[in-house]
């Protein structure tokens, strides 16, 4: 069965520190993932995806991620956080017309 | 622009009662869908559409209704409302499945059933 996990519910983060958001994920196929962020009574925003070739991604707002097939495993970094980065963290596997979402991280930045 | 509009943003309904959330998209979008968000839960698909006249269920179905008439709406109906269909209700859409797709998002409608 497809389905991803984000296995940290909630990390803590100084202001100015790197940070890396884990998303494992079980899918059959050649996966295409994702990664969303959710700001407090906001919708989704995509941050970055991922389908073929070169298995380090950038995207928006300074984040990467990095596709470890070995792994099963598409983790995503910055490498200095920001305040305005406090949000819920989403990762995704397209599965055919739908997206099936992990149950999300939330972040939270110390000044 | 408009991208993905849900209407309404806010709805507070009483057990028993039938409502009907609204999504529009004006990117002509073949493919749409609705989720909903619970705390801890992530987001869970409920039905979806991969073009007019088309909708199949999703991971949460019972409860809501679903009919796809035109590309552009996708408007997801309960019947019957129930305390635990309280919930944030997300509606997407995209123009592919497979490499080079990209869900956009609307602005959810957050429902209370009381």
């Amino acid at each position: 069965a497809q389905s991803v996990t984000q296995p940290d519910i909630h990390i803590t983060v100084s202001e100015g520190a790197s940070l890396e958001l884990r998303c494992n994920y079980s899918y059959g196929a050649t996966p295409y993932l994702f990664w969303y962020v959710q700001s407090p009574g906001q919708g989704l925003q995509l941050l970055l995806k991922y389908f073929s070739g070169d298995t380090l991604v950038q995207g928006i707002k300074g984040f990467e991620a990095e596709f470890k097939r070995s792994q099963s495993s598409f983790n995503l970094r910055k490498p200095s956080v920001h305040w305005s980065d406090a949000a819920e963290y989403f990762c995704a596997v397209e599965g055919t017309y739908k997206y099936i979402f992990g149950t999300g991280t939330r972040l939270k930045v110390l000044a | 622009n408009a991208g993905v509009t849900q209407t309404p943003k806010f709805q507070v309904l009483k057990t028993g009662q039938s409502m009907t959330l609204q999504c529009a998209q004006d990117m002509n979008h073949e493919y749409m869908s609705w989720y909903r968000q619970d705390p801890g839960m992530g987001l869970r698909l409920i039905h979806y559409s991969v073009g007019a006249g088309i909708t199949d269920q999703g991971e949460v179905p019972n409860g809501y209704n679903v009919s796809r008439s035109t590309t552009e709406d996708f408007p997801l109906r309960l019947l019957l409302a129930a305390p635990s269909q309280t919930s944030v209700y997300f509606c997407a859409s995209s123009y592919g499945s497979g490499e080079n797709t990209e869900a956009f998002f609307g602005q959810g409608t957050r429902l209370t059933v009381v």
